[in-house]
């Protein structure tokens, strides 16, 4: 949707192991955003970007990282994944005071 | 805290008939507002949006009503089809750190009955 690729679409992966999910995009817009999804919390933000390695903290942080050296690709990675982080991860892209729009999802399971 | 959040997690309709999902804000600070919906296993897609300086905006059967009064939010869906079973979330939009940053409800499942 939208030009917004993640990839992989699932893994499942074992405690401990470091994970990265990708994010691509061909709309060129200048934000890029993580959200996590669990029932009962709706959509949480992780992490966002506002440019080229301009990147910044959301509500649900820790245990994360993110990085970004091109427009079109947002990286977000677990150095070291726990159960806590199984969760659907969405990105989401937008241009200056325009809605976000989202990929469809990355399931990502911590055994 | 600041929160977003919705009158009823689910909503169940006839076909045909008009649906009216609604939502509360408490942050005072919140100047745009979004509707999305969710259908299984994909991502939130983009509905509808409103600015606080408006108080409905109507699109292709869907209308948003904003009362900032009472920090209240409706999304209506008219004459509601099969296809628009899925999640509603909505949204709210405010400045916070190097970019706009979204804060979601929990969502509310409508459901159609044929």
């Amino acid at each position: 949707d939208a030009g917004i690729t993640q990839s992989p679409r699932h893994k499942v992966t074992e405690t401990g192991t470091p994970v990265t999910l990708r994010c691509h995009q061909t709309e060129n817009h200048r934000y890029m955003y993580w959200y996590r999804q669990d029932p009962g919390h709706g959509l949480r933000l992780i992490h966002y970007s506002y440019g080229v390695k301009d990147t910044d903290k959301g509500e649900v942080s820790d245990g994360y990282s993110v990085s970004r050296s091109k427009t079109e690709d947002f990286l977000l990675t677990l150095e070291s994944a726990t159960s806590s982080q199984t969760s659907v991860y969405f990105c989401a892209i937008s241009r200056e005071d325009q809605p976000q729009h989202f990929g469809d999802g990355t399931r990502l399971s911590i055994l | 805290g600041e929160s977003v959040g919705l009158h009823l997690p689910t909503l169940s309709v006839q076909e045909g008939d008009n649906s009216i999902i609604n939502c509360a804000y408490s942050n005072s600070a919140s100047d745009y507002f979004i509707w999305y919906k969710q259908e299984s296993g994909k991502g939130p897609q983009f509905i509808i949006d409103i600015r606080s300086n408006m108080d409905k905006r109507q699109g292709q059967r869907v209308t948003v009503l904003l009362n900032k009064t009472v920090k209240h939010l409706s999304l209506q869906i008219a004459a509601t089809q099969p296809g628009d079973s899925a999640v509603y979330f909505c949204a709210e939009n405010a400045m916070g750190g190097s970019a706009r940053q979204l804060t979601f409800g929990s969502g509310t499942q409508l459901t159609v009955l044929p």
